[in-house]
């Protein structure tokens, strides 16, 4: 069965620098999502993107971050001057049609130090 | 603004019974409601997604209500399993826009031997 993988699992980098988190959606899937869960915390949208470009965006995804398709099977996640709060497993997500069910990847662990 | 209340509470039963877990949204008319299972340190996964012209849904031991004058959903899992234990996420969700999920807090169940 298809699904959403994601890499790294767990990727540990010091406040102000900054990481990419990459993942693989379904091929056949055309609406990718990113969403945060900070530890104990609900599950938080972070943005949407479609047809290269971000389709909506929550508070929480300020000027620090940036999304991309770099090619037809990649969508990164990349968060600039990383913060203590940035701390929080990163879900990507994809979807077709879009408001169709999404399918989650396993996340990325990022701690913050 | 929106809110999206669940059972806030752990739900604790005994194998073989159903469990049946709340979804309260306010300031919402929401064109379908969509549940997902989430284990400790994974992704979401989805279960059943119902839409607003839907009063109940069914998928093997699953059963999903809808009523938009309560503003409410009902999730009911019929002869309980352990391996059921997990929390449940309820997601109310508009058609158009990013589609982006927007999730409550979700109900810890637990399937007691």
């Amino acid at each position: 069965e298809p699904e959403v993988t994601q890499t790294p699992s767990h990727q540990v980098t010091q406040m102000g620098q900054e990481v990419i988190l990459r993942c693989v959606p379904i091929s056949n899937h055309l609406y990718f999502y990113w969403y945060r869960q900070i530890l104990g915390q609900k599950v938080e949208f972070l943005v949407s993107f479609y047809n290269n470009e971000i389709s909506e965006k929550s508070e929480i995804f300020d000027d620090r971050f940036s999304v991309e398709r770099p090619d037809g099977s990649n969508f990164t996640l990349k968060i600039r001057s990383t913060k203590l709060e940035d701390s929080a497993m990163y879900f990507c997500a994809s979807s077709e049609p879009a408001g169709a069910e999404q399918y989650f990847g396993p996340g990325t662990r990022l701690t913050v130090t | 603004s929106q809110k999206i209340e669940q059972n806030s509470e752990a739900l604790n039963i005994q194998e073989g019974k159903t469990a049946t877990l709340t979804c309260n949204y306010t300031n919402y008319s929401p064109a379908y409601l969509q549940w997902y299972r989430q284990d400790p340190g994974r992704g979401p996964v989805f279960l059943l997604l119902i839409r607003e012209n839907e009063k109940e849904k069914r998928k093997e031991r699953l059963k999903v209500t809808f009523d938009t004058t309560l503003k409410q959903s009902l999730f009911h899992i019929t002869a309980s399993q352990p391996a059921d234990s997990a929390t449940y996420l309820c997601a109310p969700t508009f058609t158009g826009g990013g589609n982006k999920l927007t999730f409550g807090t979700g109900t810890q169940l637990k399937v007691e031997l």
